[in-house]
């Protein structure tokens, strides 16, 4: 069974720019997490998506944004981007509010902002 | 809201040596609980989990039992290796919220 798959693996932007990160979970999850990750930060929860609809949010800015589309994947985007916006994005997949939770995880888009 | 608090790192110890690392938790509801654990250059792989009092989650050599009383889920493992070298996430989810809550992380360095 295939896991949780992220792209781009490197991603280099300049300040003011916009990313846009893909995640494709494992088949038969609904749900889409996403995580930011930065240097001495730990893991802060950024959007969850369940069935299509965005179902909770991390205390981040508006310009973080994102969708899952009809087969459950999803993008994040993050439109002017800004030096502190350099982390690992992490991707993870689960079955929603139908189980406990837990979450498999990709191996993350790291962003790095110039 | 919810939040886990992790020991301090970083860990490093002798391989065989005996492996604490303690985590406890706050939460409003009954969450279940995770210890991810990430090894360098990779994402997030579940090592274990526990979703109700009492239950010990297992699994390659580690163990972790769910404490109600003390709101814990410290993970243990009897002889670590070189190959346990990484950094180690509690986690805690609870039904119906979405995402999970990590702790901060702790770097446990195994030298032979």
């Amino acid at each position: 069974e295939a896991g949780v798959t992220q792209s781009p693996t490197h991603l280099i932007k300049t300040r003011g720019q916009q990313a846009t990160l893909r995640c494709s979970p494992i088949s038969g999850h609904t749900s889409v997490y996403w995580y930011q990750q930065a240097l001495g930060l730990g893991l802060q929860f950024l959007l969850w998506y369940d069935e299509g609809e965005e179902r909770n949010r991390g205390n981040f800015p508006p310009r973080f944004s994102g969708r899952q589309f009809p087969n459950y994947s999803s993008e994040l985007n993050v439109n002017a981007l800004e030096l502190e916006d350099s982390a690992l994005y992490l991707c993870a997949s689960g079955s929603g509010t139908r189980s406990y939770n837990e979450q498999f995880f990709g191996p993350g888009t790291r962003l790095t902002v110039l | 809201g919810d939040s886990v608090t992790q020991m301090e790192g970083p860990v490093t110890l002798s391989e065989e040596a005996f492996l604490t690392i303690n985590c406890t938790y706050t939460a409003t509801g009954y969450p279940s609980l995770f210890w991810y654990v990430q090894y360098p250059g990779e994402g997030l792989q579940l090592l274990l989990k526990a979703t109700k009092a009492d239950d010990k989650g297992s699994n390659k050599g580690f163990e972790a039992t769910y404490r109600k009383e003390t709101t814990s889920f410290h993970l243990e493992k009897g002889s670590v290796q070189v190959s346990d070298s990484a950094v180690y996430f509690c986690a805690l989810s609870e039904r119906d919220a979405g995402k999970s809550t990590f702790g901060d992380g702790t770097t446990l360095t195994v030298k032979p």
